[in-house]
């Protein structure tokens, strides 16, 4: 079974520039997350998609952050204009149990792009 | 709220010895608790998990049982491999089906 893919692995650019990161998640799975860990932390929720529809983008910078998954499968997190404290890596994840009530929280995850701005 | 509390690493060991990373955690209800795990230039993924109270997770030589009493999660492993080193992250899933993240405890493992 093929895995989560995310795509660029690296990318860097000037602050005020833009990026796009682009996540394709395992098949079936209805749940997309994004996220944003930087170095010495834990991971920090961006946005939960099911589907095509978004449940959480409580921590989502809207000013500048934005996503979506049209279709309900691939997706894609713009940052427009960056800044120095995007830096970071961006890890997506999917899972397939999010909305039927179990609770499980087995996501499975991508290698992450990660995004320099200098 | 909910929250994940793990200790700080960074933890470095000889290889052959004995690994615990606490964790605790402060929830309300009956949260699912896990342990994630990050290797060099690789993805997370889930290294073991627990449900309920008394249950034990185990995976690839790793342990940890789900302790009510303490509020505990502590991941244990026997004898740690070089293959070990990586960054281990504490979880828990509330009634809302969100993940709490720890902030991951670093660990080494020397020849």
């Amino acid at each position: 079974e093929a895995g989560v893919a995310q795509s660029p692995r690296y990318k860097i650019i000037e602050k005020r520039q833009s990026v796009a990161f682009w996540c394709n998640p395992i098949s079936g799975h209805a749940t997309l997350y994004w996220y944003q860990q930087i170095l010495g932390q834990g991971p920090k929720l961006l946005i939960q998609f099911q589907n095509n529809g978004v449940v959480d983008d409580s921590q989502l910078p809207k000013d500048r952050f934005s996503a979506e998954r049209l279709k309900g499968v691939d997706s894609t997190l713009k940052i427009q204009p960056a800044k120095l404290e995007d830096s970071a890596v961006y890890l997506c994840a999917s899972s397939s149990s999010a909305g039927t009530g179990k609770n499980t929280g087995e996501l499975f995850f991508g290698e992450g792009s990660r995004l320099t701005v200098l | 709220g909910n929250s994940v509390t793990q200790m700080e690493g960074p933890v470095t060991l000889s290889e052959e010895a004995f690994l615990t990373i606490n964790c605790t955690y402060t929830a309300t209800g009956y949260p699912s608790l896990f342990w994630y795990v990050q290797y060099p230039g690789e993805g997370l993924q889930l290294l073991l998990k627990a449900t309920k109270a008394d249950d034990k997770g185990s995976n690839k030589g790793f342990e940890a049982t789900y302790r009510k009493e303490t509020t505990s999660f502590h991941l244990e492993k026997g004898s740690v491999q070089v293959s070990d080193s990586a960054v281990y992250f504490c979880a828990l899933a509330g009634n809302n089906r969100k993940l709490i993240w720890g902030l991951g405890t670093s660990l080494a493992v020397n020849p």
